[in-house]
């Protein structure tokens, strides 16, 4: 159980193109969904933390405008890159927390999308 | 949230328990103790998650100190498999947040 699976697993586009990345819980509804970015031989970095129904909370440094969340429905949550730039290379990564009361659950992560801009 | 120490890397025979252990001095009561693993170029696998008991499950066993200060995660008998990168985190039960460190990187050896 808890599978969350992201979707594309790897996009190459040119500098400009616009890139939507779908993180999707398949076996468990999820009020909560959180981005990540992870550079090379980096730890992850949580860029937002996306609620259904509600607008995204950014974190520090993480540009709104440029890193769109929407989380529309309990199992599915989309980060668009708009004009991505060859800064914006990287691995991006979604999780999911199953919704209960109680706040241990644990979060689970897709396969990630490795977001290469020419 | 608290912080964590972890050692840089470790090596595993195969077939061996890999202990891997984890710092939490200034962990608060309400944090739990939680382990995730990275498989090269995939997403972190959530493996376990504790408060103040061991736990165990089908992948690995938790322990955690009585004054709940360190953890120990173990893998039983280690497979090439395991080799990934190993992140403990704490985080507090009405936090949601994740925050990583570097982790261990551990290598099991045939």
């Amino acid at each position: 159980g808890a599978v969350v699976s992201q979707h594309p697993s790897r996009v190459i586009c040119k500098s400009g193109t616009s890139v939507k990345i779908e993180c999707r819980s398949l076996d468990f509804q999820a009020t909560t969904m959180f981005w990540y970015r992870q550079f090379p031989k980096q730890s992850l970095m949580l860029m937002a933390t996306s609620n259904e129904g509600s607008k995204a909370t950014y974190e520090q440094g993480v540009e709104k405008d440029k890193f769109l969340i929407n989380h529309a429905s309990l199992t599915l949550s989309t980060l668009t890159v708009t004009s991505a730039h060859p800064e914006d290379s990287s691995f991006y990564i979604c999780s999911a927390r199953v919704s209960t009361v109680g706040g241990n659950q644990p979060q689970h992560f897709g396969d990630g999308t490795r977001l290469s801009i020419l | 949230d608290a912080k964590t120490t972890q050692p840089p890397s470790m090596d595993c025979a195969e077939g061996r328990a890999a202990n891997l252990p984890c710092n939490h001095s200034t962990i608060s009561g309400n944090e739990y103790v939680y382990w995730y693993r990275q498989i090269h170029s995939q997403g972190p696998q959530y493996i376990i998650h504790g408060l103040k008991n061991n736990e165990t499950n089908e992948m690995a066993s938790l322990i955690i100190t009585e004054d709940r200060k360190s953890s120990t995660l173990i893998l039983p008998h280690a497979t090439l498999r395991d080799t990934a990168v190993y992140y403990c985190i704490v985080s507090a039960y009405s936090n949601y947040q994740l925050i990583w460190g570097a982790g261990t990187k551990l290598i099991i050896k045939p």
